[in-house]
């Protein structure tokens, strides 16, 4: 199984701030990475997929980059609507979800 | 609109079992691969297992194989998720989701990134 290390499980921010997410894959899975956002009481919503590609209608704010096995997610000017738990999933070989970002206000 | 809908919450005791359905519509249901996802404050997400409908084509994770059966009826555009036995850690909130062809053979699949998921159906089990 292809596991997915997610940090840091918390991060606390402004609106305005930059964040960055990390997501390290304990073996390459080329750019086959997705990134959701999730807020309480709802499923997940696709942000980014094949590392860098943004999902229509999505902010051009989020952004994602990496391949192999490490890759980030980059928030820049954090707006209210940001602040959810972000998670990163490999799709390379099945699926596997990362624990999980909870972007919290400073 | 392109959307998946699950039926409602469900509340049952230890060794029950429980038939969840997900109905797609605004879509070509045979032509998308359906997962069904767990989602745990422990465990976070978990891929349960996938389904082909249109042909049935069926895989589990490893983790709930033999636990859970995966189906779905083309006909009425609907998946299901079956859990037997049901114990109190099952208790969660499950969720279809949608995603495109990607690749399998017989030992692995290469998926498609998820992108529509229904609203999710939470279960509690409970003596």
């Amino acid at each position: 199984d292809i596991q997915m290390t997610q940090s840091p499980s918390t991060l606390f921010a402004s609106v305005g701030d930059s964040v960055t997410i990390t997501c390290r894959a304990s073996q390459g899975i080329s750019n086959r990475l997705a990134w959701y956002q999730q807020k309480p009481g709802k499923a997940p919503k696709l942000l980014i997929y094949k590392a860098s590609t943004l999902e229509s209608g999505v902010p051009s704010r989020f952004s994602g980059s990496g391949s192999g096995t490490d890759f980030t997610l980059t928030i820049s000017y954090l707006q209210p609507d940001d602040f959810a738990t972000y998670y990163c999933q490999q799709y390379h070989r099945y699926a596997t979800f990362g624990q999980g970002t909870k972007v919290e206000v400073k | 609109e392109v959307q998946l809908v699950q039926s409602g919450v469900e509340v049952k005791k230890p060794g029950e079992s429980l038939k969840i359905s997900c109905q797609g519509s605004g879509y070509n249901f045979v032509s998308y691969w359906i997962a069904w996802v767990r989602q745990t404050p422990g465990e976070g997400l978990e891929w349960m297992g996938i389904i082909y409908p249109d042909d049935s084509d069926t895989r589990y994770s490893p983790s709930f194989q033999g636990q859970v059966s995966i189906s779905a009826d083309k006909s009425i555009t609907t998946a299901y998720l079956k859990l037997s036995s049901l114990k109190a850690s099952d208790t969660a909130t499950y969720y279809c989701v949608r995603f495109g062809v990607g690749y399998c053979d017989p030992t692995t699949c290469s998926l498609e990134p998820f992108d529509i998921w229904g609203q999710g159906t939470m279960v509690i089990v409970s003596p």
